[in-house]
Order: structure tokens, then sequence, then C-alpha cells
């Protein structure tokens, strides 16, 4: 069985400031990884993902992660936050096989103070 | 285009009622998936639908749960004698048939929250 771990329920960081919100898997063998976003009252948005191509991936928005399989992590890192970027992340896996779930952690709750 | 659409957006229900949730998908999305997220945690799997068939239910919590896809587009979660447990975003997503190199990406709605008293 799959399984995702975030660490750190809420992060505050300083506008400007770097945003670095931890992930990681656990797997049998190195799985499809996401970032999703989500603001107050809508639905979960895609910010990036690893599907086994380079292991330094470029999402909206800014973001970016990079996949070590060594340390079975995908951290996803902003180098300047904005205001804009307060909401809530979650990092999923879902195996190489078709028609899969997503299986989520609980999530980094992200504040950005001016 | 439009994306996916939930309704209703939120529902209240008196402790053993029945309610239906709607999930419209993007047109043409073979895949559809529904999850329940909790208040303060993660979305958690409930269940699968490729065109109409129900392909994976391991995640519904009980036999109180149903959901059905009769024509392949538009897909209905139902709950039986709802329990206070059963408060959460009821969340939909669809996808494109999944290709054999690249994972098709699954687009969320806004999901809808059921309150039970």
């Amino acid at each position: 069985a799959q399984s995702v771990t975030q660490l750190g329920s809420h992060v505050s960081v300083s506008e400007g400031a770097l945003v670095l919100l931890r992930c990681n898997y656990s797997s049998s063998v190195p799985p499809y990884l996401f970032w999703y976003v989500q603001y107050p009252n809508q639905g979960l948005q895609l910010l990036l993902k690893y599907t086994s191509a380079a292991t330094l991936v470029k999402g909206i928005n800014g973001f970016e992660a990079e996949f070590k399989k060594s340390e079975t992590s995908f951290h996803l890192t902003k180098p300047s936050a904005h205001m804009s970027d307060a909401a809530e992340y979650f990092c999923a896996v879902t195996p190489k096989a078709a028609g899969n779930k997503l299986t989520f952690g609980g999530g980094t709750r992200v504040l950005v103070k001016p | 285009g439009a994306g996916v659409s939930q309704s209703p957006r939120y529902k209240v229900a008196k402790r053993g009622q029945d309610v239906a949730l709607r999930c419209d998908p993007i047109s043409g999305h073979v895949s559809l998936f529904w999850y329940q997220q909790a208040l303060g945690q993660g979305p958690e799997f409930l269940t699968y639908f490729q065109n109409e068939a129900q392909l994976d239910k391991s995640g519904l919590p009980s036999d109180r749960f149903f959901a059905e896809r009769p024509e392949g587009s538009v897909s209905t979660l139902k709950i039986q004698r709802t329990q206070q447990e059963d408060s959460a975003v009821y969340l939909c997503a669809s996808s494109r048939k999944l290709e054999t190199v690249t994972m098709g990406e699954q687009f969320f709605g806004p999901g809808t929250r059921l309150t039970v008293l």
C-alpha cells in the first residue's frame, strides 16, 4: 500500500521568502507524484507532476519540485512567496498503472505574512 | 471550457436522511473519481468509473454509500441513512483515458460540503 506524509500541517512564511513544503512517500516502486493546491471553497488544482521524466519538475505559479528516489521525497519549493500563495497544498501519489486513484497526504496550509 | 461541476455545493441533512450528490465531468472525460475530504484532512478515495463501469469501489466506507454513472457521463453519489461521521466535502474528479506513457491529470470539481445534523 502507498502512503504520503507531509511534514508540518501549517507553514508561515514572509512575503518574498522561500516556500518549502515537504512530502515523503512510501511505495514499493517509484510512483507518479503530484502537488495540488486548494484555495478556500474551490477544488484542487494541479501545480505539477512527476511521471518518470526529469527529476526536477517545474509547475505553475513559479513552483517546482524535485524527485529524490534515495530519499523517497518530492518536496515543493518556490523561491519567493507571494500573498496569493496562501492556500492548502496536497502531495499525492498513484501507482504507474492505468486508472488508479490518488493517495493524498494530510495537507499543509501556507500562511503568507506581509 | 467548462470544468467539473458539482451540485449542490452545500447540503445539510438530518441524521437518517438519504442524500444524492451530482457530478458533471468535463465533456469527453472517460475516467471519473469520487473522494471524501474530512475537515482538516486530505481527500480519500471512494470509487472510480471508466465510462459506465465502476472499476474500483474499495474506498466506499459502508454499504450505505452507492455511486453510479449509468451513461458514462454524469455520476451520482448516494448516501443512505446519513450519519454524523458522513459530514465532509465530497470531491469529484475526471480525466481523459489514460495513455500508456503519461498519467492523465485528474481535474477536480469544487466539491459538495455535506453536513449531517
